[in-house]
């Protein structure tokens, strides 16, 4: 089973069109970290969080951890293609090993 | 810098043959590590490092064996190839084992028939 279960595993959607991806966990974690996939690369990370109830935004993405540390999701306003990709999210626990999610892959249609 | 690199990017192996996974960066980074991404289970730790000479066992350790000679180099290395190991194999590293910033290699992609 896995640590951290990321929703929808799908999603495409139209240029314009907000969504948003979800990652859960019944664990606390100390840090929490969200990557971009492109196909055939190694993922690239996009933020890290730290404190419960933290919102971080970059450009049209928002990040939030979840108060008690178990959650997160990442929201995109007015998707673009660019944004196509395989998103990942990855908690970190006391012992600094990653847990990743299975990801969500979006798709975003010109 | 180039950052973490890996080779081969394409691989394909027949049951019970040997191979090594080569991974370098030149970040000076003392934590690396090796994940494999296989469909709907995402990454897996294979094996990590804290430091040149130091090893230890990720989550599915079995049937990989690493070495850490050197601060640049993590070879992951497959001693008898099974079918159960074709995946996409990820070196990854970062400047110490509490740094937030990794960095991932291009990945090598294994298929073992």
């Amino acid at each position: 089973t896995q640590l951290l279960e990321q929703s929808p595993q799908f999603l495409s959607i139209q240029e314009g069109e907000n969504l948003t991806v979800y990652c859960n966990s019944s664990s606390v974690f100390s840090s929490l970290q969200w990557y971009r996939q492109e196909p055939g690369e190694g993922p690239v990370l996009l933020v890290t969080v730290v404190t419960g109830g933290e919102v971080k935004k970059l450009k049209r993405l928002t990040f939030q951890f979840g108060d008690a540390r178990k959650d997160s999701s990442l929201h995109i306003t007015a998707a673009q293609p660019g944004d196509t990709g395989l998103y990942l999210c990855a908690g970190r626990s006391n012992d600094y090993k990653l847990s990743f999610g299975a990801g969500t892959t979006v798709t975003v249609r010109a | 810098n180039a950052g973490v690199t890996q080779t081969p990017k394409f691989q394909v192996l027949k049951t019970g043959q040997s191979m090594t996974l080569q991974c370098a960066q030149d970040m000076n980074h003392e934590y690396m590590s090796w994940y494999r991404q296989d469909p709907g289970m995402g990454l897996r730790l294979i094996h990590y490092s804290v430091g040149a000479g130091i090893t230890d066992q990720g989550e599915v350790p079995n049937g990989y064996n690493v070495s850490r000679s050197t601060t640049e180099d993590f070879p992951l290395r497959l001693l008898s190839a099974a079918p159960s190991q074709t995946s996409v194999y990820f070196c990854a590293s970062r400047a110490e084992s509490g740094s937030p910033e990794q960095y991932f290699g291009p990945g090598t992609r294994l298929t073992v028939t």
